[in-house]
């Protein structure tokens, strides 16, 4: 599976627009850039996904580069509830990866009020 | 709508008890993953199922545990003869029908296992 490489942490203000970046720069063009988001002591979240084009949902907004190599996730408004680790992976439904997401270390981010 | 269920939530063995932990996907879904998350590290995925069958569980320690995913109820992730490097969170997941990399999980609020 292709592998993605995201900050360690990350701060952001309360009502700031936080930017979360992410590499992947051997993704393949089959490739899902997913990102999900674990808050403390509770399981992983769906946040968003994309294969090419912007995508905007009720949560945040994912960016991806031309190239497809990076992609940030935007959220627009910091709140106190969005601290949590942050974790961007690709999905590819051929060969044995199927559905399966293989996380990483994340980016925890944290929000000061 | 109920999302994906997990019980129990909190479960305390003694070494070499068993535990059994259940999770009930949402409606709907027949794919059903485990992960499993140990003190301060990551999700790490251990077994992936549908419908009674083992679809890949290389993720799965070679002894002790087991999992199904019966035609009729929850999946069960069974761990034999525990071991204190058994506690962690246990995290379900389940997915709509399909092959596709926008599958999109749901994941269960997890069980945590303790082991005295």
């Amino acid at each position: 599976d292709a592998k993605t490489t995201q900050p360690n942490s990350m701060e952001s203000n309360e009502e700031e627009p936080v930017h979360l970046p992410c590499n992947h720069s051997t993704i393949s063009g089959t490739d899902y850039i997913h990102w999900y988001r674990q808050l403390p002591s509770q399981g992983p979240e769906y946040v968003i996904h994309g294969l090419t084009s912007n995508v905007n949902n009720r949560m945040a907004s994912l960016a991806i580069a031309e190239d497809r190599k990076s992609s940030t996730l935007i959220l627009h408004r910091a709140t106190l509830r969005d601290a949590a680790v942050y974790y961007c992976i690709l999905l590819n439904a051929g060969g044995t990866s199927y559905g399966k997401l293989t996380f990483g270390q994340g980016t925890i981010l944290t929000v000061h009020p | 709508n109920a999302g994906v269920m997990q019980n129990p939530r909190h479960l305390v063995r003694r070494r070499g008890q068993e535990a059994r932990l259940r999770c009930s996907p949402m409606k709907g879904h027949s794919h059903v993953y485990w992960y499993r998350q140990l003190p301060e590290e990551g999700l790490k995925f251990m077994v992936y199922l549908q419908k009674e069958n083992i679809i890949d569980e290389s993720g799965m320690p070679k002894e002790r545990f087991s999992a199904e995913f019966p035609k009729e109820g929850p999946s069960i992730l069974r761990i034999q003869q525990v071991v204190r490097g058994d506690s962690a969170a246990y995290f379900c997941a389940s997915s709509p029908p399909g092959r596709s990399g926008a599958n999109v999980l749901t994941f269960g609020a997890g069980s945590r296992l303790t082991v005295l």
